[in-house]
């Protein structure tokens, strides 16, 4: 049965610290692995990851996957209050289907 | 920027009704998703469709769901006698064939009641 396991589940910081959150998965038939951000509503894309060790940035947040180890990490350096929120990983398989895991709820704390 | 529109944003219907979830993608998209995301827990696949049809549906997904692309740009979720444990968000979500991200729609907040 396909896995995605997400660590830790809930995170508070202080504005200013770096956050590393992770992603492990065991699917067949992957494709890629994508980063949503989900605040009040509905997720909003961040990364899609697709090769293993290219790392993708965007701002203060950046990725990168491991297809040999199937894992992901999800960095923010700097964080600010705006940061708070569940971030969710999910395969995407070759079909284009995608799952997502349970998330990582980030608070953070002026 | 390209929008996911769903509606209503918020729907209470009594238990054994039938409702409609309405949701119209990204107009050159091809691949049309639901999600749901019952309150505090984790955003759950429904089905996939693609070129008319279903790719793939979940164990949620049972004979009381079916989806529909009755024209050209409307895609919807039928949920033919609503249980109270239906209640939860509901999410439309459309991809086209290049290699980004998927657009989820704002969501249905459905209370079966």
């Amino acid at each position: 049965e396909d896995k995605v396991v997400q660590s830790p589940l809930s995170l508070v910081v202080h504005e200013g610290d770096t956050v590393t959150l992770n992603c492990s998965y065991e699917v067949t038939n992957f494709r890629s692995l994508l980063w949503y951000k989900q605040e009040k509503k509905a997720p909003t894309f961040l990364f899609m990851l697709t090769s293993s060790g290219i790392e993708k940035k965007s701002g203060r947040l950046s990725s990168i996957l491991d297809k040999k180890e199937l894992f992901s990490i999800l960095n923010i350096t700097a964080t600010q209050t705006g940061d708070s929120a569940v971030y969710l990983c999910a395969p995407r398989y070759n079909n284009n289907d995608m799952r997502f895991g349970a998330g990582t709820r980030l608070t953070v704390k002026p | 920027e390209p929008e996911v529109t769903q509606t209503p944003s918020h729907q209470v219907t009594q238990m054994g009704q039938e409702v409609i979830l309405r949701c119209v993608p990204i107009s050159n998209h091809l691949y049309f998703y639901w999600y749901r995301q019952i309150l505090g827990q984790k955003v759950e696949f429904l089905v996939s469709f693609y070129n008319n049809e279903i790719s793939e549906k979940s164990e949620i997904f049972d004979d009381q769901f079916s989806v529909e692309r009755p024209d050209g740009s409307n895609f919807t979720l039928k949920i033919r006698s609503t249980k109270l444990e239906d209640s939860a968000m509901y999410f439309c979500a459309s991809l086209d064939r290049s290699e980004g991200g998927y657009t989820f729609g704002s969501g249905t907040r459905l209370t079966v009641v």
